[in-house]
C-alpha cells in the first residue's frame, strides 16, 4: 500500500460525458501528478500540482482539467468523452516537486 | 526534451536465470532515474532510484541497476528470478525544473517455472 488514494477504482459511461476522478496523496506530500496509461500510448504524464498551483503540463487535452484543494486532495475532471479517453488513470504523490513518486491503484475509465 | 526507451518488449526466462532489462534515456540536463514495476491490475511500484552518488543502486526484491552517464544507460537486473517477478517493468526519467516523470514503453517479464 502506497498510501495514496484514488476514487473511483472503476468507471463506465458514455460519450460526450463528464467524469471527476479524485486522489489523495500520501499523508505529508505536497505534490500530485495524474498519468494516463493506455494500450498505444503507453504512460503519458499529464498535469503536476505543488501545494494548490500547477507545476507543470504534459500530454492533458483542453477538455481535461485539473486542480489541488486545500487539504492537498486533487481532482482530475474530464468533459465531452471520446472512446479513445478509455484508460487508466493513475495519481502519484511525493514529499517535494520532484524525487520519488507513489502511485496511487488507478481508476480504470471506460467510454462506451 | 527528454526520453526513455526500453529495448525489450518482451522478456522471456526461467526462473533462478539471470536477468537484465535494457533501458536507454536521453536528456539535455542531468537526469534522476527510476524503475517501477506493475503486477497485473495494480498501480506502480518504485522498485529502485538513482538520485546521485553511487551508479550501482540496489532497490527491493533483489533488484539493482547501474547508471552509465556515457552510454546513457540504466539497465535493471537480478541474478535469480522467481515466478513472482512476473510483471510489467517501467524505467523513468524525470529531470529539470519538475518532477514529471517520462516513462518508456514497459517491458514484459515472463519467468517460466
Amino acid at each position: 500500500d502506497s498510501g495514496v488514494t484514488q476514487t473511483p477504482k472503476h468507471l463506465i459511461t458514455a460519450t460526450g460525458q463528464r467524469v471527476t476522478l479524485r486522489c489523495s496523496p500520501r499523508s505529508g506530500d505536497l505534490s500530485v501528478y495524474w498519468y494516463q496509461q493506455s494500450l498505444d500510448q503507453g504512460l503519458q504524464f499529464l498535469i503536476q500540482y505543488y501545494n494548490g498551483e500547477e507545476r507543470a503540463k504534459g500530454n492533458i487535452l483542453e477538455r481535461f482539467s485539473a486542480q489541488q484543494f486545500p487539504d492537498l486532495h486533487s481532482e482530475l475532471n474530464l468533459s465531452s468523452l471520446e472512446l479513445g479517453d478509455s484508460a487508466l488513470y493513475f495519481c502519484a504523490s511525493s514529499a517535494s516537486g520532484w524525487g520519488e513518486q507513489f502511485f496511487g491503484p488507478g481508476t480504470r475509465l471506460t467510454v462506451l | 526534451a527528454q526520453s526513455v526507451t526500453q529495448l525489450d518488449s518482451q522478456v522471456p526466462v526461467f526462473e533462478e536465470a539471470p536477468v537484465e532489462l535494457r533501458c536507454n534515456y536521453s536528456s539535455s540536463v542531468s537526469v534522476y532515474l527510476f524503475w517501477y514495476v506493475q503486477y497485473p491490475n495494480q498501480g506502480l511500484q518504485l522498485l529502485l532510484k538513482y538520485l546521485s552518488g553511487s551508479t550501482l543502486v540496489k532497490g527491493i526484491n533483489g533488484f539493482e541497476a547501474e547508471f552509465n552517464k556515457s552510454q546513457t544507460s540504466f539497465h535493471l537486473r537480478k541474478p535469480s528470478v522467481h515466478i513472482s517477478d512476473t510483471a510489467e517493468y517501467f524505467c523513468a526519467v524525470s529531470g529539470g525544473n519538475t518532477g514529471k516523470l517520462i516513462f518508456g514503453q514497459g517491458t514484459t517479464l515472463q519467468v517460466k517455472p
